[in-house]
């Protein structure tokens, strides 16, 4: 079975600081990583993926996440946030190539930027 | 090209009641999967379906709720007789394939409230 663990439920940083949401995930198969946002009322979109390849994925928006294969980890980090970063985000796995929306999902971390 | 449609946005239903979630794809989408969001939790994956067929439903209670995804029309998640417990936030995405290497898309959801 397959399960995620995001270890923090609230992180809140000042703007312009830099900013890691942990992402733990458990897994017997080989996994497929996901890092999803979902603003206030909204649905949850794609930030960014890992499938294959680069250990290291970035998003358009400055988030980067690694995908560490030892430390079943696969954390989001940028480097200097803004108020518009926030929101909750959500890390998914999923060990099925062929069902490629069935994710099992984190907690979520409610990312607050303060001024 | 419109994104996931879901409606009705908020839905409140009496104990007993029956309750009928809709999920329009995004046009070309051929695939869609329906999460429930309890609250101060994540999205646990319900049901997986293509058109006319149901995939995957190794989540879905097996009581009261069913789904479908017909030729023509959205996706609809039904729930009979519903209780408090039901109340969350249910969400549908839609993929045009199966395979990792596509993302799926996600609507806004739809707030069920019972009372």
């Amino acid at each position: 079975a397959q399960s995620v663990t995001q270890l923090d439920s609230q992180v809140p940083v000042f703007e312009e600081a830099p900013v890691e949401l942990r992402c733990n995930y458990s897994s017997s198969v080989s996994v497929y990583l996901f890092w999803y946002v979902q603003y206030p009322n909204q649905g949850l979109q794609l930030l960014l993926k890992y499938l294959s390849g680069s250990t290291l994925v970035e998003s358009i928006n400055g988030f980067e996440a690694e995908f560490n294969k030892s430390q079943t980890s696969f954390h989001l980090r940028k480097p200097s946030v803004h108020i518009s970063d926030t929101a909750e985000y959500f890390c998914a796995v999923s060990g099925e190539y062929n069902q490629g929306g069935k994710l099992i999902f984190g907690q979520g971390t409610e990312l607050s930027v303060k001024p | 090209n419109a994104g996931v449609m879901q409606n009705p946005r908020h839905l409140v239903r009496r104990r007993g009641q029956e309750a009928r979630l809709r999920c329009s794809p995004m046009k070309g989408h051929s695939h869609v999967y329906w999460y429930r969001q309890l609250p101060e939790e994540g999205l646990k994956f319900m049901v997986y379906l293509q058109k006319e067929n149901i995939i995957d439903e190794s989540g879905m209670p097996k009581e009261r709720f069913s789904a479908e995804f017909p030729k023509e029309g959205p996706s609809i998640l039904r729930i009979q007789q519903v209780v408090r417990g039901d109340s969350a936030a249910y969400f549908c995405a839609s993929s045009p394939a199966r395979n990792m290497n596509t993302e799926a898309f996600f609507g806004q959801g739809t707030r069920l409230t019972v009372v």
